[in-house]
């Protein structure tokens, strides 16, 4: 089993619907959970970072988080185009330490 | 640094050369850690330090890859031997001691192993 499992997708959502993109982790301690996306040719970039169960607003994003379920995921409002990427879900493997895994990445196509 | 900081860009090799990448984190930035990306993939954990010493190298592949950062700021990673299985973008991250451990990445160094 990995580590930190997504569907690569592609997902595809038109302009303006609300794309969700999911995570499941196997590491029970893992502490710190992360959302990263990543355009075609560059690297990572943070989105949201979510520390506790429950929601985490940030404009146009909402992170989830519930721990008994070992489960993440990252819903995107009114979706655009330039939204298109792929989404990296990312854990901290380890309790205390700093050792971060990504998943494979899912693929979102927003169409206009 | 602004930023952090890869070199080279761009590294087209042989098989059998050594490589070296190196990596300048943003300043400050206690922890650095190396992943490996193949295209259509997430990055692949390689190894990570907390200052000067390697807090964790579970993710190198075998013992032709090897990672230094002898004075807590600047990393190199060295492959020896190189294969055609080594080609990937190779990234470096740096991130602050802190408990958010949010990391920021550096353009990465593709690494083509003909």
């Amino acid at each position: 089993q990995k580590e930190v499992e997504q569907n690569s997708g592609p997902l595809s959502v038109p302009e303006g619907a609300i794309a969700s993109l999911n995570c499941t982790y196997s590491d029970r301690v893992s502490q710190s959970f992360f959302w990263y996306r990543q355009y075609s040719g560059k690297s990572p970039e943070l989105i949201m970072s979510i520390y506790s169960n429950g929601d985490k607003e940030d404009g146009r994003f909402t992170a989830q988080l519930n721990k008994a379920s070992q489960y993440v995921s990252l819903l995107i409002r009114d979706s655009q185009p330039s939204d298109s990427a792929t989404y990296l879900c990312a854990v901290n493997g380890d309790t205390g330490g700093f050792k971060t895994i990504f998943g494979a990445g899912t693929r979102l196509f927003v169409k206009a | 640094g602004a930023g952090v900081s890869q070199t080279p860009s761009n590294k087209v090799t042989e098989k059998g050369k050594y490589v070296e990448l190196r990596c300048d984190p943003i300043s400050g930035h206690t922890a650095l850690y190396w992943y490996r990306q193949s295209l259509g993939q997430g990055p692949e954990f390689l190894i990570y330090f907390q200052g000067t010493g390697a807090a964790d190298d579970s993710g190198l592949p075998n013992d032709r890859f090897f990672a230094v950062r002898p004075e807590g700021s600047v990393s190199t990673l060295k492959i020896q031997r190189t294969e055609r299985g080594d080609s990937a973008v190779y990234l470096c991250a740096s991130s602050p001691r802190d408990g958010a451990n949010v990391l920021t990445f550096g353009a990465g160094s593709r690494l083509t192993v003909l």
